[in-house]
C-alpha cells in the first residue's frame, strides 16, 4: 500500500528566511502523481501542484519550487523568502493512477508552518 | 470560480444525536469525497462516490454513512454521533479521481459532547 510521509510536524520560521518542507513517499506503482496542498487558518485546502512519475522536472512558481527525486522517492517543497501568508499546514499526497475511483488518494499528516514577522 | 461549499462550518451536537453535513459543488464533477482530518492524521478518507447514487467505502467508514441523490450534493451522516467522531470534516470534488486535483471545501468542524 502507498504511504506519505511528512517528517516535519512543525517549522518556525523568521520572515524572509527560505524553508524547505520534506516529503517522502511509497508505492509500488510506476505511474502515480503527487501533489501538494496548502491549507490556510481559514481551512480550506488549495491545490499547489501536481507531478506525475514520469517527470522528474524541478518546478518553480514564483517563490515556490518543488523538487522531484525518483531515487530517493521525495517530493520536497521550497518556499524562498517566506512571508507571514506562508503560514498554514501543507499536505503532500499521492496517488497510483491505476487504482480504483481515487480511493487510495493518500495524504500525509501535514507540516504547520508558521513565519514569524 | 469553483466552488465547494459546506453547509455548516461549526457545528456542537451531543452524543447519540444524529448528524447530517452536507456538502455541493458547482464544477459538475462525477467525484466527491468526504474526509476527516485528525491532528497528526492528516486526512483520512471516510466515503467517496463517483456518481449519483453510487457510494464507496474509505479508510475509515465505521459510524458514517452517505448519500448522493443529485450529482452535485453529497451528504455525510452520523447516525448516532459519538465523542470519537469530535474532528473536521473536509468534503472535496474531482473531474479525475486519480490524476486530478481535489477541490475542498472550508470544512466543517464538529464537537460532540
Amino acid at each position: 500500500a502507498q504511504k506519505v510521509t511528512q517528517a516535519q510536524t512543525e517549522i518556525s520560521v523568521v520572515e524572509k528566511e527560505d524553508v524547505t518542507l520534506d516529503c517522502v513517499y511509497e508505492t509500488r506503482d510506476t505511474t502515480y502523481y503527487l501533489f501538494w496542498y496548502k491549507q490556510p487558518p481559514s481551512g480550506e485546502l488549495v491545490f499547489l501542484i501536481r507531478r506525475n512519475s514520469f517527470d522528474e522536472q524541478n518546478e518553480i512558481s514564483g517563490r515556490y519550487s518543488w523538487n522531484f527525486q525518483k531515487s530517493t522517492s521525495s517530493f520536497n517543497f521550497t518556499i524562498t523568502a517566506s512571508q507571514v501568508v506562508d503560514s498554514a499546514v501543507y499536505f503532500c499526497a499521492l496517488s497510483e493512477a491505476e487504482d480504483n475511483y481515487g480511493q487510495n488518494f493518500v495524504f500525509g499528516p501535514g507540516t504547520r508552518l508558521s513565519v514569524l514577522p | 470560480d469553483v466552488k465547494v461549499t459546506q453547509s455548516s462550518r461549526y457545528l456542537v451536537k451531543r452524543t447519540g444525536e444524529k448528524v447530517f453535513l452536507e456538502c455541493v459543488q458547482d464544477m459538475d464533477h462525477e467525484n466527491m469525497f468526504w474526509y476527516r482530518q485528525d491532528p497528526g492524521l492528516g486526512l483520512r478518507l471516510i466515503y467517496f462516490s463517483y456518481d449519483v447514487k453510487m457510494k464507496e467505502k474509505g479508510d475509515i467508514p465505521e459510524g458514517y454513512s452517505v448519500s448522493r441523490e443529485k450529482k452535485e450534493r453529497f451528504s455525510l451522516i452520523l447516525e448516532s454521533a459519538s465523542t470519537n467522531q469530535t474532528s473536521m470534516y473536509l468534503c472535496a470534488s474531482t473531474l479525475n479521481p486519480n490524476t486530478g486535483e481535489l477541490f475542498f471545501g472550508e470544512g466543517s468542524r464538529l464537537t460532540v459532547l
